[in-house]
């Protein structure tokens, strides 16, 4: 079955610090990858998505993901986080034409002003 | 952007009611949608995928005599929680797919559920 992990289960960062966060999946075939945020009190929003093509991709605010097919990765990045992007990041899997995604534990990002 | 909404936001049950919760895609249709269930400081389990005109897929462990879930429309999908009982207390959150962004999800606000 398959499985994403999130390496990081709260990160603790001070604005302008740059983040990274680790997202890792075990299918082995072709994915679709996602990251999802949810703001504190909010429902969960699409940050950027990967399908095919380019694997840096860019989504919004700011945030960028690289799909690694070797490493079965897809980490997302922000050069310098603010206060605002305090929230819980869920990183997700979809294989290939199967519809559903499987989803990582969600890190919680904490950024101090 | 493409909106999905629930209703209603927050609920507080005896414990052996029903429970409908609904999940509407507004601007879009929405020929799957998915129920999920969040655990307090945990992920989303996914519950089932709703197809619309057809059975609900339930992943293993969901028990669907007690999650009836019906697609109706390309707009609406429900879910009933039976004789709900105090485990059931949840966070339960719906997702449309939009056929045309492809693949991509669009999750509506979420429903509380407290059964006493």
């Amino acid at each position: 079955a398959q499985s994403v992990s999130q390496h990081n289960h709260h990160v603790i960062l001070s604005e302008a610090a740059s983040l990274e966060l680790g997202c890792n999946y075990s299918y082995g075939g072709t994915v679709n990858l996602f990251w999802y945020v949810q703001y504190p009190g909010q429902h969960l929003q699409l940050l950027l998505k990967y399908f095919s093509g380019d694997p840096l991709v860019k989504g919004i605010k700011g945030f960028e993901a690289e799909f690694i097919k070797s490493k079965f990765s897809f980490n997302l990045r922000k050069p310098s986080v603010q206060w605002s992007d305090t929230a819980e990041y869920f990183c997700a899997v979809n294989e290939g034409n199967a519809g559903k995604s499987t989803f990582g534990d969600g890190t919680t990002l904490t950024v101090k002003p | 952007g493409a909106v999905v909404s629930q209703h209603p936001s927050r609920v507080i049950c005896k414990s052996g009611t029903s429970v409908k919760i609904e999940c509407r895609s507004l601007d879009f249709q929405a020929t799957t949608m998915f129920w999920y269930r969040q655990f307090p400081k945990k992920s989303l389990m996914l519950m089932a995928t709703s197809n619309e005109g057809s059975k609900a897929t339930y992943e293993q462990g969901v028990e669907k005599d007690k999650f009836l879930i019906n697609h109706a429309s390309l707009t609406l999908s429900t879910l009933t929680v039976t004789s709900a009982h105090p485990e059931d207390s949840s966070f339960y959150i719906c997702s449309a797919r939009d056929l045309v962004g492809g693949e991509t999800q669009y999750f509506g606000p979420g429903t509380r559920l407290l059964v006493l």
